[in-house]
């Protein structure tokens, strides 16, 4: 079974411009979850989708925006690009469950997003 | 709200000592706890989780950790260290349901001929 993938691996942008991840879960995981990685924060949870409908967010502004389609795979925006936002991104794919309980999540080996 | 403390941002072990990496949580609700590890250039892999079941848990390659209520501690052993496992390794925890995970900052693992 295919684990999860995100493209593309390594991405370079310029302040103020905007960029758009993806990332395809493992067949039949219907959650799908973000992270951002940096030294100095760590890993911060971004959000979580699950059949299309954000479910969770994590306290990132606005600029920060993302969707899943039918098929689970879902793609996170960053718009007006700040140096800060120079990042590992990490998407987790997880089963669907109910909020009440804990599915597994498998991480992808994450975008790296370097903002000149 | 869920956090957790990872004491020591570096832990340096001799190859075939035992490794011990420290975590400690707090939560409100029952936690569910995990050890994720990171290899230079890589996602997060699952070593192991606490899932309110057995208090001492064992993951892969050797890998085992022992939920402690008293001391709300969650700390990650392996008995014999070796080269592979240098790596980034991260505690953390999630608790009154749903998929978002709480991380600690990490401790860097470097293990020494």
């Amino acid at each position: 079974k295919a684990g999860v993938t995100q493209t593309p691996r390594y991405l370079i942008k310029t302040r103020g411009q905007q960029v758009t991840l993806s990332c395809s879960p493992i067949s039949g995981h219907r959650s799908v979850s973000w992270y951002q990685q940096t030294p100095g924060q760590g890993l911060q949870f971004l959000f979580e989708y699950f059949s299309e409908t954000q479910r969770n967010k994590g306290n990132f502004p606005g600029r920060f925006s993302g969707r899943q389609f039918s098929n689970s795979r879902s793609e996170m925006n960053v718009s007006t690009l700040e140096l800060g936002d120079s990042a590992l991104y990490l998407c987790a794919s997880s089963l669907a469950g109910a909020l009440t309980s804990y599915n597994e999540q498998f991480f992808g080996p994450g975008t790296r997003l370097t903002v000149l | 709200a869920q956090s957790v403390t990872q004491l020591g941002s570096h832990v340096s072990v001799s190859e075939g000592a035992l490794v011990l990496l420290r975590c400690n949580y707090s939560s409100s609700v029952p936690p569910y706890l995990f050890w994720y590890v990171q290899y230079p250039n890589q996602g997060l892999q699952l070593l192991l989780k606490y899932t309110s079941a057995a208090t001492l848990v064992k993951g892969i390659n050797g890998f085992e950790a022992e939920f402690k209520k008293s001391e709300t501690s969650f700390h990650l052993t392996k008995p014999s260290a070796h080269m592979s496992d240098a790596a980034e390794y991260f505690c953390a925890v999630t608790g009154g349901g749903g998929n978002k995970l709480t991380f600690g900052t990490g401790t860097q693992l470097k293990v020494e001929l």
